[in-house]
């Protein structure tokens, strides 16, 4: 069975900070996809990120950056320099592979509420 | 625009009612999904579909029912047999049967009320 844990609930940091939301994931598949979706208060789930299994490669996009570490089955997603928009939930999330090559659906952590203050 | 469309936004059911929730999208995506949110949850996936005419329970399926009668649309019912039926629905679609289908691309969102 696959399981995503987002161990922080909620975190409220000022503007300008810099933040770190955590992502700890468990599965027996050895091919597996990875992300990160923004939810803002409108409800509708943003895509921000895919990395797949075999690519460990930290991934720079503008004001965020992604630290993927097998070793610790972790996927965590910084945002530098908070701006009051970037308030939101955020969802980490990681699919399998069916036998076709295509996903079955995502698993999703409960995600962090990220609440920027000016 | 390309993108997926739910309809309506807001939907209140009586209970005892069965009531059928709208999702178009005109990607050209060959899988389609359906996730439930109940407040300060994760979603949790109710049912999916990878082709016309075919479809698969997810976690949560009882109580819901779904068609994928053209590539287009999948629409979502939930019947009366959904003891907890409140909550917002996001319907999704990807490409699927590749590598570019593990991306999967969310709709508005549909928020389902029992009075």
């Amino acid at each position: 069975a696959q399981k995503v844990t987002q161990a922080q609930t909620e975190i409220s940091v000022v503007e300008k900070e810099d933040v770190t939301l955590d992502c700890v994931y468990e599965t027996r598949d050895t091919t597996y996809y990875l992300f990160w979706y923004k939810q803002p208060p409108s409800g509708e789930l943003v895509f921000l990120i895919r990395r797949n299994s075999f690519d460990e490669q930290n991934e720079i996009s503008g004001r965020y950056s992604w630290n993927f570490q097998k070793s610790t089955s972790s996927f965590n997603f910084t945002i530098t320099a908070s701006q009051v928009v970037d308030s939101a939930v955020y969802f980490c999330a990681l699919s399998g592979l069916n036998s076709g090559g295509g996903a079955d659906g995502l698993t999703f952590g409960k995600g962090t509420h990220l609440i920027i203050q000016p | 625009d390309g993108g997926i469309t739910q309809s309506p936004k807001y939907l209140f059911r009586k209970e005892g009612q069965n009531v059928t929730l709208s999702c178009e999208q005109n990607l050209n995506h060959d899988a389609m999904y359906w996730y439930r949110q109940d407040p300060g949850q994760g979603l949790r996936l109710i049912y999916y579909s990878q082709i016309v005419n075919d479809f698969q329970k997810g976690d949560i399926a009882e109580g819901y029912s779904v068609s994928r009668e053209k590539k287009e649309s999948f629409p979502l019912t939930v019947t009366s047999a959904q003891k907890n039926p409140t909550a917002f629905y996001l319907c999704a679609s990807s490409f699927g049967q590749d590598e570019r289908g593990n991306t999967i691309y969310f709709g508005e969102g549909s928020w389902l009320t029992v009075v």
